[in-house]
């Protein structure tokens, strides 16, 4: 059964810092990787999303890498701004379709 | 282009009626799913439908739970007859198949709250 897990579950840090979020899957027989932000009392926003045959991907500050062997994925936020303050979600989904996700890292950026 | 979309956005209902919820994906996205997040825990998956046919509903909590996508197009979530256990946010999702190239992307709608007294 596939698990997924995020470290930290909260962060806090100041705006202007570099900052790294952990996601973690049991099952290495996945065929993507997808990160999500979630802002208070609102849906998800798909932010990457890693094919199981890539490595990384880009999208302006953030860059998501994905080691499918050892069942890691860390998504990266350059130069944190307080608009970064949200929960992010990492999910992963299998071939059939099913999607798992972790239960996320509430991200908050001081001003 | 318009977004996923859901209606209602709450819904306050007693134990033994019946709710349904209706989701609106993105036009042309064969693939729709719905997803519940109850207080404090991870947003779970309930069901997949490509198109009209259910393709895993391995998610869903029990019998009192009906999903339909008629024509393949909109979907509803009927809920007969709640308990008090089914509060929470139910999320709706779609994304393209892209032909024989899976593009994967899930967007979401807003969700719907449901609060069951």
């Amino acid at each position: 059964k596939q698990e997924v897990t995020q470290i930290p579950a909260a962060l806090s840090v100041p705006e202007g810092e570099n900052l790294v979020l952990n996601c973690s899957f049991t099952d290495s027989a996945i065929y993507n990787l997808q990160w999500f932000r979630q802002d208070p009392g609102k849906g998800l926003t798909s932010l990457l999303l890693i094919q199981s045959s890539q490595r990384e991907q880009t999208s302006g500050r953030l860059n998501a890498s994905l080691d499918k062997s050892s069942g890691r994925s860390t998504l990266y936020i350059a130069a944190s701004q307080p608009g970064d303050s949200a929960t992010y979600l990492c999910a992963v989904q299998d071939g059939g379709f099913k999607t798992i996700f972790g239960a996320g890292t509430r991200l908050f950026v001081k001003a | 282009e318009a977004g996923v979309t859901q209606f209602p956005s709450h819904s306050v209902i007693e134990k033994g009626q019946t709710v349904t919820l209706r989701c609106d994906p993105i036009s042309g996205h064969d693939n729709l799913y719905w997803y519940r997040r109850v207080m404090g825990k991870e947003i779970k998956f309930l069901l997949h439908f490509v198109k009209e046919s259910k393709q895993d509903e391995s998610g869903m909590p029990n019998n009192r739970f009906l999903a339909e996508r008629t024509g393949g197009t909109y979907s509803t979530l009927k809920v007969q007859p709640a308990e008090l256990e089914d509060s929470g946010v139910y999320f709706c999702a779609s994304s393209h198949s892209g032909g024989r190239a899976r593009t994967d992307t899930q967007y979401f709608g807003p969700g719907t709250r449901l609060t069951v007294l």
